[in-house]
């Protein structure tokens, strides 16, 4: 059965220093779909990347960063110099392409930048 | 474009009453998924609906139920009330029905906190 591990539940850090958030997935198609949100204190899940699993390429976008390894099934997210925005609860999540299954997310990790 | 719109934002229920929560998906999305968002549980499934058929359900109580409308607007419903379903419940829209085989992204709506005394 599918499955997402966030091991870290809460990280604080202080501004401007990197942070890297964990995901560890489980699943058994071969082609399949991860996803990073972000919930900040409002509530709604701020859709952040969708990456499939025929692409490995690490991706960049600004101070976010993304690491994809299917050798270790992980997706790991990395944000440089953090901010007080980057405060929130960061879901990492997986969607079967094969499966009728829905959406599954991770935990969470709760991450706090402290100024 | 106006994403995903929830109403009412907050909700204050007691047990034993029912309650209609509503979402209007980004406007050409017709697959609409309901999670419901506890601190013990997470975010779960409750179900999803493609052209005013649901397709899939969570495995939730028959007091949790749903439908979609032809304009793909979705309600869900929960009858008699318990503690226990105080939660953030979550409304996501996609262009298509995940399960299609293109990994369709979730755009959700801002949710609906829901307190039941």
């Amino acid at each position: 059965a599918q499955k997402v591990t966030q091991a870290q539940t809460e990280i604080s850090v202080v501004e401007k220093e990197d942070v890297t958030l964990d995901c560890v997935y489980e699943t058994r198609d071969t082609t399949y779909y991860l996803f990073w949100y972000k919930q900040p204190p409002s509530g709604e899940l701020v859709f952040l990347i969708r990456r499939n699993s025929f692409d490995e390429q690490n991706e960049i976008s600004g101070r976010y960063s993304w690491n994809f390894q299917k050798s270790t099934s992980s997706f790991n997210f990395t944000i440089t110099a953090s901010q007080v925005v980057d405060s929130a609860v960061y879901f990492c999540a997986l969607s079967e392409a094969k499966r009728n299954t829905p959406l599954v997310f991770g935990k969470g990790t709760r991450l706090s930048v402290i100024a | 474009k106006a994403g995903v719109t929830q109403t009412p934002r907050y909700l204050i229920k007691t047990r034993g009453q029912q309650v209609t929560l509503s979402c209007s998906p980004i406007s050409g999305h017709r697959s609409v998924s309901w999670y419901q968002q506890t601190p013990g549980q997470g975010l779960q499934f409750l179900f999803e609906y493609f052209s005013e058929t649901q397709r899939n359900k969570g495995n939730f109580p028959g007091r949790f139920s749903g439908r979609q409308f032809s304009n793909s607007r979705s309600e869900m419903n929960v009858s008699t009330l318990e503690l226990g379903d105080s939660a953030l419940y979550l409304c996501a829209s996609s262009l298509l029905p995940y399960g299609t085989g293109g990994g369709e992204t979730q755009y959700f709506g801002p949710g609906t906190r829901l307190l039941v005394l």
